[in-house]
């Protein structure tokens, strides 16, 4: 049983390019949700996902969008990438409102 | 945002000593969840606590939720030097989807 996947695994755009990173949750899990990891620090929660819509969102800018797909996985896009997007893009996966997330291993990120 | 605060920040332990650690904040919660995470990995779920003043064990760790609702607490017994990584509380407040995570714990386990 495959657990909560991402890709790219490492990841390096320009400053104000655009980035897609991509997630499949754990099978029998409908929840996605995104969240950012900076060096250092403990995750911060950007947005969930849940029947193709954005159920919660965190403190995130505009610049950062998402999209839940029918069959449950999950896009995080930033727009016009700044130099302190730089970080660990992770995906967690769940059911319904469940609490339990179950991670995957990440996106590295590097703006430069 | 909501700042959880964990103490402390880094430990350096014997393996087969025990560790304690905690976790605080300023609101209350009503689910307390504890991660490790390793270099490069995402976290990884190790306990979940739903109710005040909960006790609950896996395997050698055991934590709690803190009677306030405002704090949680871990304990691993007997370290191991696969313990090592970085420990992470997080909180989910009633009403919200969310996980608030904490500022970490580092445990480094000398064999």
């Amino acid at each position: 049983d495959a657990g909560v996947t991402q890709s790219p695994t490492h990841l390096i755009k320009t400053r104000g390019q655009q980035v897609t990173l991509r997630c499949s949750p754990k099978s029998g899990h409908d929840t996605v949700s995104w969240y950012q990891q900076a060096l250092g620090q403990g995750p911060q929660f950007i947005f969930q996902y849940y029947e193709e819509e954005e159920r919660q969102r965190g403190n995130f800018p505009d610049r950062f969008s998402g999209h839940q797909f029918p069959n449950y996985s999950s896009e995080l896009n930033v727009n016009a990438l700044l130099l302190g997007d730089s970080a660990l893009y992770l995906c967690a996966s769940s059911v319904g409102t469940a609490t339990e997330a179950f991670f995957g291993q990440g996106t590295r990120l590097t703006v430069v | 945002g909501q700042q959880l605060n964990q103490s402390p920040q880094s430990m350096f332990i014997q393996e087969g000593e025990d560790v304690s650690m905690n976790c605080t904040s300023s609101s209350i919660f009503n689910t307390w969840l504890w991660y490790k995470q390793e270099p490069g990995e995402g976290p990884v779920l190790l306990i979940a606590l739903y109710k005040a003043g909960e006790l609950t064990s896996n395997g050698r760790l055991t934590a709690q939720f803190g009677i306030t609702r405002k704090d949680s607490f871990l304990n691993i017994s007997a370290s191991i030097p696969s313990d090592v990584g970085i420990y992470f509380c997080a909180g989910q407040r009633t009403g919200a989807n969310n996980l608030f995570f904490g500022t970490g714990t580092r445990l480094t386990v000398i064999p």
